[in-house]
């Protein structure tokens, strides 16, 4: 099975910063990558598709890149509804595979 | 619009059997692979199974092969999780979930409240 590991495991930030969250899949996985949030008590919900692909309705500070085994979320200037917990997800098999997750928290 | 209400959580012995469903509604079930995502209290995702549109296709994690079965019935626009053998580490909340692009591998883009599983004696 593939296996996807997200760095860093925690992060702290402050209102108005750049970050950038990495996730690696341990083979090629094309760009067959999503992005999504999570706030507490919520089911997740769908940021970035197809690696770089922005979901309708989400803001155009999140976007993805990368393509193979190594993948990046960013978020331009970190707004406060954006503290959460973000997950990258491989579907380039059938058996999918989640990241163990990135809490960002507030600095 | 697309709704998916889960149901048929709560509290389970060790080594029995529950049966979780999920009502679609909003969209043409019938076209879409569906999927069931499930989160250990205080944990991450874990995808835990996905039925093709058709029915003819299930895979599973390998944490649950052999103890659950996915299922569908089109007619009733519902998904279905028969969780056999329930162990503590199947305590989790459970989760429906819809595909962005319908008969093909897809991110998620719609999901579910989610039902809680505890498993417990």
């Amino acid at each position: 099975d593939i296996q996807m590991t997200q760095s860093p495991s925690t992060l702290s930030a402050s209102v108005g910063d750049r970050v950038t969250i990495t996730c690696r899949a341990s083979q090629s996985i094309s760009t067959w990558l999503a992005w999504y949030q999570q706030k507490p008590g919520k089911a997740p919900e769908l940021l970035i598709y197809e690696a770089s692909n922005l979901e309708s309705g989400v803001p155009s500070r999140f976007s993805g890149s990368g393509s193979g085994t190594e993948f990046t979320l960013s978020i331009s200037s970190l707004q406060p509804d954006d503290f959460a917990t973000y997950y990258c997800q491989q579907y380039n098999s059938y058996t999918y595979t989640f990241g163990q997750g990135t809490k960002l928290e507030i600095k | 619009q697309v709704q998916l209400v889960e149901s048929g959580g709560g509290v389970v012995q060790p080594g029995r059997s529950l049966r979780l469903s999920c009502a679609a509604s909003g969209f043409t079930f019938s076209n879409y692979a569906m999927h069931w995502v499930r989160q250990a209290p205080g944990k991450g995702l874990e995808w835990v199974a996905v039925i093709s549109y058709d029915g003819r296709h299930k895979f599973y994690a390998d944490s649950v092969k052999g103890r659950f079965t996915i299922s569908r019935d089109d007619s009733k626009n519902t998904l279905y999780l028969q969780v056999d053998s329930q162990r503590a580490e199947d305590t989790a909340v459970y989760y429906c979930a819809r595909p962005l692009v319908d008969r093909v591998p897809s991110s998620f883009d719609h999901w579910g409240q989610g039902t809680l599983v505890t498993v417990s004696s």
